[in-house]
């Protein structure tokens, strides 16, 4: 069965730019949450998605985005870069029953802002 | 607020037991989570725990909690030199609005395990 899987590993942007990373959760997974990871901030929530919706969402400004196809896979955006926004930007997918349980990463997108 | 704390750094010499501990100030967390990070890596789930559970093991792997501390530990035992990581413990709040992705996670203990 294979992992969640975040494309693309590794990218370069320049200030202003605008920014689409890709994640497809694991087969069967509904759920799809991101956190943003860095030095100083450690890792934050940004938002979680399920059923095309979004559930959730951390205490970022409205540059960052997202949203959730109806195969589950979701897509995060950020417009207007700014070099804080570097970042190791994670994707994480849960089946999503009631009790929930077991929520699985991705490999992550490394985003380097210039 | 919600906060998650870990000591930054813990070392320990191959064949050593390593304890990894969390204090999480939620007590309406349901699930606390350890996690896994290597070098240029993603996270890996190694372990959860419900909140009213005392105890998990999972072969070299013993999750303690005490709920009524808030205090969370993990210990690794025969801990190898492929175990040197940045360990995570997070929490999850209640399922408020059927959310199931808000983990909330401490900075994270980078063991160093010396052969």
């Amino acid at each position: 069965k294979a992992g969640v899987t975040q494309t693309p590993r590794y990218l370069i942007k320049t200030r202003g730019q605008q920014v689409t990373l890709s994640c497809s959760p694991i087969s069967g997974h509904r759920s799809v949450s991101w956190y943003q990871q860095t030095p100083g901030q450690g890792l934050q929530f940004l938002f979680e998605y399920f059923s095309e919706t979004q559930r959730n969402k951390g205490n970022f400004p409205g540059r960052f985005s997202g949203r959730q196809f109806s195969n589950s896979r979701s897509e995060m955006n950020v417009s207007t870069l700014e070099l804080g926004d570097s970042a190791l930007y994670l994707c994480a997918s849960s089946v999503d029953r009631g009790n929930g349980n077991t929520i699985y990463f991705g490999e992550g997108s490394w985003l380097t802002v210039v | 607020g919600e906060d998650v704390e870990q000591s930054l750094f813990l070392s320990v010499r191959e064949g050593d037991s390593s304890v990894i501990n969390c204090t999480y100030t939620d007590s309406s967390s349901t699930y606390l989570y350890w996690y896994k990070q290597e070098p240029g890596a993603g996270l890996q789930l190694l372990t959860y725990i419900f909140s009213n559970m005392d105890m998990k093991q999972d072969q070299r792997l013993t999750v303690l909690l005490n709920k009524k501390d808030k205090h969370l530990s993990l210990r690794i035992a025969d801990t190898q030199t492929g175990d040197s990581a940045i360990y995570f413990c997070a929490e999850r709040p209640p399922n408020y609005g059927g959310s199931q992705g808000n983990l909330i996670f401490g900075k994270g203990t980078k063991l160093s395990v010396k052969p």
